[in-house]
Parts: C-alpha cells; structure tokens; sequence
C-alpha cells in the first residue's frame, strides 16, 4: 500500500537547535509540497517541488527554513535555529499529474 | 491570488443529520476542487473531487457539485454518523507547472450519537 512516509513523528527540541524532518514521497509522484498545520494559522504552504525543482517557498521564513529534494525519494525541511513560534505539524504531501495529494501522517514539533 | 474561503466551525450535528458544509473559491480560469478529511491524529485523505463545472464527485455518501456561476463547492450528506466526526477541508488546485494546492480553514465536525 503506496504511502508518505514522515520521520520524525514526534521531536521535542530547544529554542535555536537545529531541526531536519524527512518526508519519502509516494513513488513515482513528481509534486511534493510541506505544509503546517496550526489551531490559530490552519494549513499553511511553505514550499513545493515538481520534479525535485522548487516551484514555490515563498510561504517559508527565508532566515531560518529551508527545504530541498536530494533525490526523487527524500525532501527535507530544515529549521535553523528553531524558536517556540515554529511549533507546530508539519506534513508532507506528494502527488502526480491529477492533482491529489496523499499526505504523511505529520511530524509534531514542539520548540521549547 | 487563489483563496478558498469554509464556514467556520464547529458544526455540531445528531446522528442521521443532513450536512452541508459551505465553500466557496476565488481562481483564475478553471481549478480542480477537492473535499479532504483528516481524522485525530492523521493527515489528511482525498474525500471527492470534481474538474469541470457541473461535475459531481461523490465517496462515501459525501457529494459535491462544481458550481462555476457561483464559485462553489459545498459539501453534503443526507445522515451522518458519529463516525463521520472530523475537520473537513475544502481546497483547490490549478496547474502552474505543478499542482499547487489551496486549502481552506478546515470545518470541524462533531456528530453526536
């Protein structure tokens, strides 16, 4: 059964640690997207890529976020240095030329 | 640019209720609208969908109609069950070289038994 995988499901971390989560895409779907997810923002999109090609981050804090695609089966969004304002779930989506997207199961970042 | 606007929520329904959860989008040219559920806990999973105007997408007895004239996409169901408690998300997606997809707020449903 063809899923998103996320790692990690759960970090808990200090403020100005550096944070990677992982996200391994449906294989053979071209479009991977991160979104955030907030009670106060709901879902926000930070950045996405067509064939590893980055489409859009114009939603992501430059200073602080990045996200890249190494390979066709890793995304990363990185967060350097973290602050308690980027707690929150960060889910990964990936999808082909339909337009639907299958979801990850989120990674919970909590930034104490 | 391209929004996608919910009512807000929570709705609070009984068992066997009718469900209409409103949406409505502002886009250029002719998007894709999409119904996704998430559960406690999970993401979020494609419910319906429908391409073209007047198209109807349906899945477990959910349904919504593509309405252009009015830029809508409302969702339905004649009886809900208490199973059916989630946050509804009501999104978009156009083809810019990529499928960048809009998500409303997000609906919160409770169905009590």
């Amino acid at each position: 059964d063809a899923r998103v995988t996320q790692t990690p499901r759960d970090k808990v971390t200090e403020m100005g640690q550096e944070v990677t989560m992982r996200c391994q895409p449906i294989l053979g779907h071209n479009t991977v997207f991160w979104y955030r997810q907030t009670m106060m923002q709901g879902l926000e999109l930070l950045a996405y890529f067509r064939n590893r090609a980055p489409l859009d981050d114009s939603g992501m804090p430059k200073d602080r976020f990045s996200a890249e695609m190494p390979d066709a089966t890793l995304a990363t969004l990185k967060i350097q240095p973290s602050e308690p304002r980027d707690s929150a779930v960060y889910f990964c989506a990936s999808g082909g030329d339909r337009g639907e997207l299958f979801f990850g199961e989120g990674s919970r970042l909590t930034v104490l | 640019g391209d929004s996608v606007t919910q009512m807000e929520g929570p709705v609070t329904l009984s068992e066997e209720a009718f469900l209409t959860i409103n949406c409505t989008y502002t886009a250029t040219g002719y998007p894709s609208l999409f119904w996704y559920v998430q559960y406690p806990g999970e993401g979020l999973q494609l419910l319906l969908k429908a391409t073209k105007a007047d198209d109807k997408g349906s899945n477990k007895g959910f349904e919504a109609t593509y309405r252009k004239e009015t830029t809508s996409f409302h969702l339905e169901k004649g009886s809900v069950q208490v199973s059916d408690s989630a946050v509804y998300f009501c999104a978009l997606t156009r083809n810019t070289g990529g499928f960048k997809t809009i998500f409303g707020a997000g609906t919160r449903l409770f169905v009590k038994a």
